[in-house]
Protein backbone atom coordinates (compact mmCIF):
# COMPACT_ATOMS: atom_id res chain seq x y z
CA UNK A 1 0.00 0.00 0.00
CA UNK A 2 0.97 3.36 -0.56
CA UNK A 3 1.76 6.19 1.72
CA UNK A 4 2.08 9.87 1.31
CA UNK A 5 2.94 12.08 4.67
CA UNK A 6 3.84 15.84 4.12
CA UNK A 7 5.06 16.81 7.38
CA UNK A 8 4.73 20.43 7.22
CA UNK A 9 0.63 21.85 7.43
CA UNK A 10 1.31 25.32 6.83
CA UNK A 11 4.75 27.32 5.66
CA UNK A 12 4.62 31.17 5.91
CA UNK A 13 7.27 32.46 3.46
CA UNK A 14 8.13 36.17 2.61
CA UNK A 15 7.38 37.03 -1.33
CA UNK A 16 10.78 36.41 -2.95
CA UNK A 17 11.98 34.29 -0.58
CA UNK A 18 13.11 30.50 -1.49
CA UNK A 19 10.56 27.61 -0.02
CA UNK A 20 10.85 24.09 -0.03
CA UNK A 21 7.70 21.68 0.73
CA UNK A 22 8.51 18.38 2.13
CA UNK A 23 7.13 15.07 0.74
CA UNK A 24 7.51 11.57 1.52
CA UNK A 25 6.17 8.97 0.55
CA UNK A 26 6.11 4.79 0.90
CA UNK A 27 5.85 1.89 -1.55
CA UNK A 28 6.21 -1.66 -1.88
CA UNK A 29 6.32 -1.26 -5.58
CA UNK A 30 7.34 1.55 -8.47
CA UNK A 31 5.43 5.01 -8.02
CA UNK A 32 4.62 8.14 -9.71
CA UNK A 33 4.69 10.81 -8.37
CA UNK A 34 2.60 14.00 -8.64
CA UNK A 35 2.38 17.24 -6.83
CA UNK A 36 -1.19 19.25 -7.58
CA UNK A 37 -2.11 22.55 -6.45
CA UNK A 38 -5.96 24.08 -5.16
CA UNK A 39 -6.61 27.43 -5.06
CA UNK A 40 -9.37 28.66 -3.04
CA UNK A 41 -12.57 27.54 -3.67
CA UNK A 42 -10.87 25.43 -7.38
CA UNK A 43 -10.20 21.82 -8.44
CA UNK A 44 -6.51 20.30 -8.31
CA UNK A 45 -3.96 21.61 -10.61
CA UNK A 46 -1.42 19.81 -11.62
CA UNK A 47 2.34 21.12 -10.66
CA UNK A 48 4.41 18.96 -11.92
CA UNK A 49 4.78 14.60 -11.53
CA UNK A 50 7.79 12.07 -12.01
CA UNK A 51 7.44 8.89 -13.63
CA UNK A 52 10.73 7.57 -14.29
CA UNK A 53 14.24 9.31 -16.03
CA UNK A 54 15.99 12.19 -14.37
CA UNK A 55 15.14 12.70 -10.67
CA UNK A 56 14.99 16.45 -11.33
CA UNK A 57 11.52 17.27 -12.53
CA UNK A 58 10.38 20.77 -13.49
CA UNK A 59 6.78 22.02 -13.21
CA UNK A 60 4.55 24.90 -14.46
CA UNK A 61 4.95 28.60 -12.36
CA UNK A 62 8.53 27.68 -11.67
CA UNK A 63 8.38 24.90 -9.79
CA UNK A 64 10.64 21.87 -9.51
CA UNK A 65 10.92 18.85 -7.18
CA UNK A 66 13.16 16.16 -7.13
CA UNK A 67 12.92 12.76 -6.79
CA UNK A 68 15.24 10.85 -4.04
CA UNK A 69 14.88 7.36 -4.26
CA UNK A 70 16.77 6.33 -1.26
CA UNK A 71 15.44 9.36 0.94
CA UNK A 72 11.74 7.85 -0.66
CA UNK A 73 11.63 11.92 -0.48
CA UNK A 74 9.72 13.94 -3.52
CA UNK A 75 10.06 17.80 -2.10
CA UNK A 76 8.70 20.80 -4.09
CA UNK A 77 10.55 24.10 -4.13
CA UNK A 78 10.95 27.49 -5.65
CA UNK A 79 13.62 29.58 -5.47
CA UNK A 80 11.58 32.72 -5.40
CA UNK A 81 7.94 32.65 -4.56
CA UNK A 82 5.52 34.75 -5.46
CA UNK A 83 2.14 36.31 -3.86
CA UNK A 84 0.00 34.21 -6.69
CA UNK A 85 1.82 30.99 -4.82
CA UNK A 86 -0.56 31.24 -2.41
CA UNK A 87 -2.38 28.23 -2.39
CA UNK A 88 -2.59 24.72 -0.58
CA UNK A 89 -0.08 22.42 -2.11
CA UNK A 90 -0.67 18.43 -2.38
CA UNK A 91 2.22 15.65 -3.01
CA UNK A 92 0.41 12.22 -4.64
CA UNK A 93 1.78 8.80 -5.48
CA UNK A 94 -0.02 7.21 -7.92
CA UNK A 95 -0.63 3.31 -9.01
CA UNK A 96 -1.78 2.35 -12.04
CA UNK A 97 -4.85 4.03 -11.20
CA UNK A 98 -5.19 5.15 -7.86
CA UNK A 99 -3.89 8.24 -6.51
CA UNK A 100 -2.92 8.71 -3.01
CA UNK A 101 -2.85 11.98 -1.72
CA UNK A 102 -1.04 13.98 1.19
CA UNK A 103 -2.64 15.94 3.72
CA UNK A 104 -1.49 18.80 1.98
CA UNK A 105 0.98 21.97 2.83
CA UNK A 106 -0.88 25.47 2.97
CA UNK A 107 1.70 27.94 1.42
CA UNK A 108 1.24 31.64 3.00
CA UNK A 109 3.24 33.89 1.03
CA UNK A 110 3.88 37.12 3.02
CA UNK A 111 4.07 40.74 1.33
CA UNK B 1 -7.76 23.61 -23.25
CA UNK B 2 -10.15 20.68 -22.82
CA UNK B 3 -11.11 20.28 -19.17
CA UNK B 4 -13.44 18.60 -16.56
CA UNK B 5 -16.66 19.98 -16.11
CA UNK B 6 -18.65 19.22 -13.11
CA UNK B 7 -22.16 19.75 -12.03
CA UNK B 8 -24.03 20.92 -10.10
CA UNK B 9 -20.84 23.15 -7.94
CA UNK B 10 -22.84 22.78 -4.77
CA UNK B 11 -25.65 20.36 -3.49
CA UNK B 12 -27.33 20.66 -0.33
CA UNK B 13 -29.86 17.23 0.67
CA UNK B 14 -31.43 16.06 3.54
CA UNK B 15 -29.58 12.77 5.48
CA UNK B 16 -31.41 9.36 3.50
CA UNK B 17 -32.13 11.74 0.55
CA UNK B 18 -30.50 9.98 -2.71
CA UNK B 19 -27.93 12.64 -4.50
CA UNK B 20 -26.42 12.09 -8.56
CA UNK B 21 -22.84 14.22 -8.92
CA UNK B 22 -22.26 14.52 -12.38
CA UNK B 23 -19.11 15.10 -14.34
CA UNK B 24 -18.14 15.27 -18.37
CA UNK B 25 -14.79 13.99 -18.35
CA UNK B 26 -12.53 15.02 -21.22
CA UNK B 27 -13.94 14.00 -24.43
CA UNK B 28 -10.56 11.31 -25.45
CA UNK B 29 -9.96 10.31 -22.11
CA UNK B 30 -10.24 6.65 -21.18
CA UNK B 31 -10.42 6.15 -17.32
CA UNK B 32 -12.24 7.98 -14.72
CA UNK B 33 -12.42 8.78 -11.56
CA UNK B 34 -13.88 9.79 -8.54
CA UNK B 35 -12.62 11.59 -5.48
CA UNK B 36 -13.36 13.36 -1.96
CA UNK B 37 -12.25 15.52 0.81
CA UNK B 38 -14.26 16.31 3.60
CA UNK B 39 -13.39 19.64 4.51
CA UNK B 40 -9.81 19.92 6.44
CA UNK B 41 -8.91 16.82 5.08
CA UNK B 42 -7.00 14.80 2.47
CA UNK B 43 -7.83 14.33 -0.40
CA UNK B 44 -9.24 10.33 -0.80
CA UNK B 45 -9.52 8.18 -4.18
CA UNK B 46 -13.10 6.56 -3.71
CA UNK B 47 -13.39 4.72 -7.26
CA UNK B 48 -11.66 4.41 -10.79
CA UNK B 49 -13.64 2.89 -13.58
CA UNK B 50 -12.28 1.83 -17.23
CA UNK B 51 -14.49 0.17 -20.20
CA UNK B 52 -17.65 0.58 -18.37
CA UNK B 53 -16.70 -1.34 -15.28
CA UNK B 54 -15.23 -0.25 -12.01
CA UNK B 55 -11.55 -0.91 -12.20
CA UNK B 56 -10.59 -0.21 -8.84
CA UNK B 57 -12.24 0.98 -5.52
CA UNK B 58 -11.21 2.11 -1.95
CA UNK B 59 -12.93 0.70 1.31
CA UNK B 60 -15.10 4.38 1.33
CA UNK B 61 -16.97 3.00 -1.76
CA UNK B 62 -19.01 0.98 0.01
CA UNK B 63 -22.68 -0.36 -1.43
CA UNK B 64 -24.28 3.11 -1.01
CA UNK B 65 -22.13 4.06 -3.92
CA UNK B 66 -22.39 3.69 -7.70
CA UNK B 67 -20.90 4.82 -10.46
CA UNK B 68 -22.12 5.18 -14.04
CA UNK B 69 -21.32 6.19 -17.93
CA UNK B 70 -25.04 6.42 -19.06
CA UNK B 71 -23.82 7.87 -22.30
CA UNK B 72 -20.42 8.93 -24.44
CA UNK B 73 -19.95 12.03 -22.18
CA UNK B 74 -21.18 11.92 -18.85
CA UNK B 75 -19.83 10.19 -15.79
CA UNK B 76 -21.68 10.31 -12.37
CA UNK B 77 -21.37 9.42 -9.09
CA UNK B 78 -24.66 8.43 -6.82
CA UNK B 79 -25.30 8.09 -3.75
CA UNK B 80 -28.45 6.10 -2.75
CA UNK B 81 -29.01 7.09 1.20
CA UNK B 82 -26.93 10.26 2.48
CA UNK B 83 -25.20 10.66 5.63
CA UNK B 84 -24.09 13.34 7.67
CA UNK B 85 -20.60 12.31 7.04
CA UNK B 86 -21.08 12.02 3.41
CA UNK B 87 -20.62 16.08 3.16
CA UNK B 88 -17.45 16.95 1.52
CA UNK B 89 -15.90 18.39 -1.87
CA UNK B 90 -16.31 15.89 -4.39
CA UNK B 91 -14.10 15.52 -7.47
CA UNK B 92 -14.34 14.08 -10.78
CA UNK B 93 -11.15 13.12 -12.69
CA UNK B 94 -10.37 11.90 -16.08
CA UNK B 95 -6.42 10.21 -18.00
CA UNK B 96 -6.10 9.41 -21.49
CA UNK B 97 -4.58 6.18 -19.75
CA UNK B 98 -3.83 4.56 -16.34
CA UNK B 99 -0.24 4.15 -15.38
CA UNK B 100 0.98 7.41 -14.10
CA UNK B 101 -0.91 9.27 -16.99
CA UNK B 102 -2.08 12.76 -15.53
CA UNK B 103 -5.59 12.63 -14.15
CA UNK B 104 -6.98 15.95 -15.16
CA UNK B 105 -9.55 16.94 -11.90
CA UNK B 106 -12.83 18.96 -12.88
CA UNK B 107 -13.82 21.95 -10.11
CA UNK B 108 -15.69 19.44 -7.40
CA UNK B 109 -18.91 19.18 -6.15
CA UNK B 110 -19.40 20.70 -2.57
CA UNK B 111 -22.15 18.37 -0.92
CA UNK B 112 -23.70 19.46 1.79
CA UNK B 113 -25.85 16.72 4.14
CA UNK B 114 -28.08 18.11 6.46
Amino acid sequence: AQSVTQLDSQVPVFEEAPVELRCNYSSSVSVYLFWYVQYPNQGLQLLLKYLSGSTLVKGINGFEAEFNKSQTSFHLRKPSVHISDTAEYFCAAGGYQKVTFGTGTKLQVIP
Amino acid sequence: EPEVTQTPSHQVTQMGQEVILRCVPISNHLYFYWYRQILGQKVEFLVSFYNNEISEKSEIFDDQFSVERPDGSNFTLKIRSTKLEDSAMYFCASSARGGGETQYFGPGTRLLVL
